[in-house]
């Protein structure tokens, strides 16, 4: 299993609607989760991060976190063209004496006007 | 604030050169890191520092990748020799602490000819 498994995608959604991306993780030890918004040609932007089980909100952003089950998604409402980028999830695991991020692949959205 | 500047954003060189790509990482942040992105295989850490001190370079591909932090404020990566399969986009990024969010450069899009 990998470290960090997202669907590649592309995921197309049309505008207004509900974009929901998902991750799993396979350390249980993991303790914070992340997700950077890379566009073609950037470099990768923090958007949303979440430590505890359940959801965080922040704006149209919700970040759903389930240690149990090891997975992590991020829902982007009111999906506007502008959010068409690839999401990267972040998860922590030791490299050397500390905890580092290990990013996945990256879904990759389209949101279609 | 500044963010993490890196230099250059492009360069081009032929096959056997030196590269150096160098990093200035963000004010008080304690970490840093040097990753490689291609569309084959993602976004790869190849080395990272606490302090100064590198930590892990596990992910560094072969000993013809260097990578020093001579101070707080300025890290390099080296290519000698370069080769064609080195051809990729080069983020440094920075954090505060372990654990906490990493924050990227803009990158420098490398091309081996």
């Amino acid at each position: 299993q990998k470290e960090v498994e997202q669907n590649s995608g592309p995921l197309s959604v049309p505008e207004g609607a509900i974009a929901s991306l998902n991750c799993t993780y396979s350390d249980r030890g993991s303790q914070s989760f992340f997700w950077y918004r890379q566009y073609s040609g950037k470099s990768p932007e923090l958007i949303m991060f979440i430590y505890s089980n359940g959801d965080k909100e922040d704006g149209r952003f919700t970040a759903q976190l389930n240690k149990a089950s090891q997975y992590v998604s991020l829902l982007i409402r009111d999906s506007q063209p502008s959010d068409s980028a690839t999401y990267l999830c972040a998860v922590p695991r030791f490299s050397g004496s500390a905890r580092q991020l290990t990013f996945g692949s990256g879904t990759q959205l389209t949101v279609l006007p | 604030d500044a963010g993490v500047i890196q230099s250059p954003r492009h360069e081009v060189t032929e096959m056997g050169q030196e590269v150096t790509l160098r990093c200035k990482p963000i004010s008080g942040h304690d970490y840093l890191f040097w990753y490689r992105q291609t569309m084959m295989r993602g976004l790869e850490l190849l080395i990272y520092f606490n302090n100064n001190v590198p930590i892990d370079d596990s992910g560094m591909p072969e000993d013809r990748f260097s990578a020093k932090m001579p101070n707080a404020s300025f890290s390099t990566l080296k290519i000698q020799p370069s080769e064609p399969r080195d051809s990729a986009v080069y983020f440094c990024a920075s954090s505060l602490s372990e654990n906490q969010p990493q924050h990227f450069g803009d990158g420098t899009r490398l091309s081996i000819l």
